[in-house]
């Protein structure tokens, strides 16, 4: 099955520092990619959406300016979580729909965010 | 909008039979995706319904009624690894194929 590659798996910040993830789609084009948040013991919740060569779509209650995602090609999306405080540690997963068969969705393996 | 519900945990033993049920409300309804999350690790992909019916695929097995809006997913010959969270997902292509997550099942296989 398609590939969808998320970098770091975990990382330790201090309060106030941005930390960048990155999810890239390894073997096929990511038209659209999703960015899911999840806490301890609850199911992914949906931050945004990202589509190449545009602006981002935004969850309500999701803060555009704090969670900056950039789709700059067909395999790469980014999500900064700038200045980055406790309340915002949590488990951060992309995913991405392939060109051909988009309704189906490739998870990438997560990114474990402490913030100190 | 979308409500997704499903049970929060059940438990069975090894060798039995478990279903989880899911019910769901949505438009543009476009599929129905059943995922396993171990703790700490990202969902892996299950199955996918998208007509009604049953779909086996080896011990797991998820059928879809959408008169109903109600799917199911069986696990049978149950092992200790299957102790996990199972998600049920429901695709609206009106809203550009975004998932939206039911709010997951834990599963507990006692042996």
């Amino acid at each position: 099955g398609a590939v969808v590659s998320q970098h770091p798996s975990w990382v330790i910040c201090k309060s106030g520092t941005s930390v960048k993830i990155e999810c890239r789609s390894l073997d096929f084009q990511a038209t659209t990619m999703f960015w899911y948040r999840q806490f301890p013991k609850q199911s992914l919740m949906l931050m945004a959406t990202s589509n190449e060569g545009s602006k981002a779509t935004y969850e309500q209650g999701v803060e555009k300016d704090k969670f900056l995602i950039n789709h700059a090609s067909l395999t790469l999306s980014t999500l900064t979580v700038t200045s980055a405080h406790p309340e915002d540690s949590s488990f951060y997963i992309c995913s991405a729909s392939d060109r051909v068969a988009n309704e189906k969705l490739f998870f990438g393996s997560g990114t474990q965010l402490s913030v100190l | 909008g979308q409500n997704i519900d499903q049970p929060t945990e059940m438990t069975a033993t090894e060798g039995a039979i478990v279903q989880i049920n899911c019910t769901y409300q949505t438009s543009g309804f476009n599929g129905l995706f059943w995922y396993q999350q171990h703790a700490g690790e990202a969902p892996t992909f299950l199955s996918y319904n998208v007509l009604d019916g049953l779909e086996e695929k080896g011990r797991f097995s998820s059928f879809l009624s959408r008169s109903k809006g109600y799917s199911y997913l069986l696990l049978k010959e149950l092992q200790m690894k299957d102790s996990a969270s199972y998600l049920c997902a429901v695709n609206n292509k009106a809203a550009g194929n975004k998932l939206t997550f039911g709010g997951g099942t834990r599963v507990l296989v006692k042996p």
